[in-house]
């Protein structure tokens, strides 16, 4: 069965300082790999996804990941942060062509200072 | 568009007493459904799963059941709770086949005293 790590728990940023969010999976096959935010008071939602493809996917609002498979990382970036984009990110891995059932991490949980 | 509804949203009960949460969705057939307990600190855990009317897989032993008597609903329950039921409870709806992204539910928050 798939798992996947989290390593930052809780940061805290300043707005305009680059974001680096680390996630890591464990399985030996193809993978498909996500992540998803939860803003304050909303619901759970996709941010992005990687299937295929171009390694280096783009999400909404200027988020992107890369995917390095040596590393079985899929960690996420942006450039310059904003205070909208406190929330809790939570990495998902999901074993392409398996049953339907995503694992997710642990989440962090971001607060960025206007 | 597909979207999930839940209730109650927020629910406090004493230990011991029953439970019941609803999801139902709306904008698709078919669907595979999950709920997924989120504690803090602790990520999404993934409870039960179902990919159609009558079938359910539990991921984890517990206290906790469900079910899936409708196409578009599925049922969280417990005969008696216990403290460490407390927690929030999101249902997510998949695609079906190939249809990888969950679409969650704005979640049920369980209080248990």
């Amino acid at each position: 069965a798939q798992s996947v790590s989290q390593h930052n728990h809780h940061v805290i940023l300043s707005e305009a300082a680059s974001l680096e969010l680390g996630c890591n999976y464990s399985y030996g096959g193809t993978v498909n790999l996500f992540w998803y935010v939860q803003y304050p008071g909303q619901h759970l939602q996709l941010l992005l996804k990687y299937f295929s493809g171009d390694p280096l996917v783009k999400g909404i609002k200027g988020f992107e990941a890369e995917f390095i498979k040596s590393k079985f990382s899929f960690n996420l970036r942006k450039p310059s942060v904003q205070w909208s984009d406190t929330a809790e990110y939570f990495c998902a891995v999901r074993a392409s062509g398996g049953s339907y059932i995503p694992t997710f991490g642990r989440g962090t949980s971001l607060i960025v200072h206007p | 568009s597909q979207t999930i509804h839940q209730w109650p949203a927020t629910l406090v009960q004493p230990v011991g007493s029953p439970l019941s949460l609803e999801c139902t969705v709306e904008g698709t057939s078919n669907p595979n459904l999950y709920w997924y307990r989120q504690a803090a600190g602790r990520g999404l855990q993934l409870l039960f799963y179902s990919v159609g009317i009558g079938q359910i897989s539990s991921e984890v032993p517990q206290n906790l059941s469900a079910s899936r008597p409708q196409d578009r609903q599925f049922i969280l329950s417990s005969k008696k709770l216990l403290l460490s039921d407390s927690g929030f409870y999101l249902c997510a709806l998949g695609g079906g086949a190939g249809a990888n992204v969950l679409t969650f539910g704005a979640g049920s928050r369980l209080t248990v005293l």
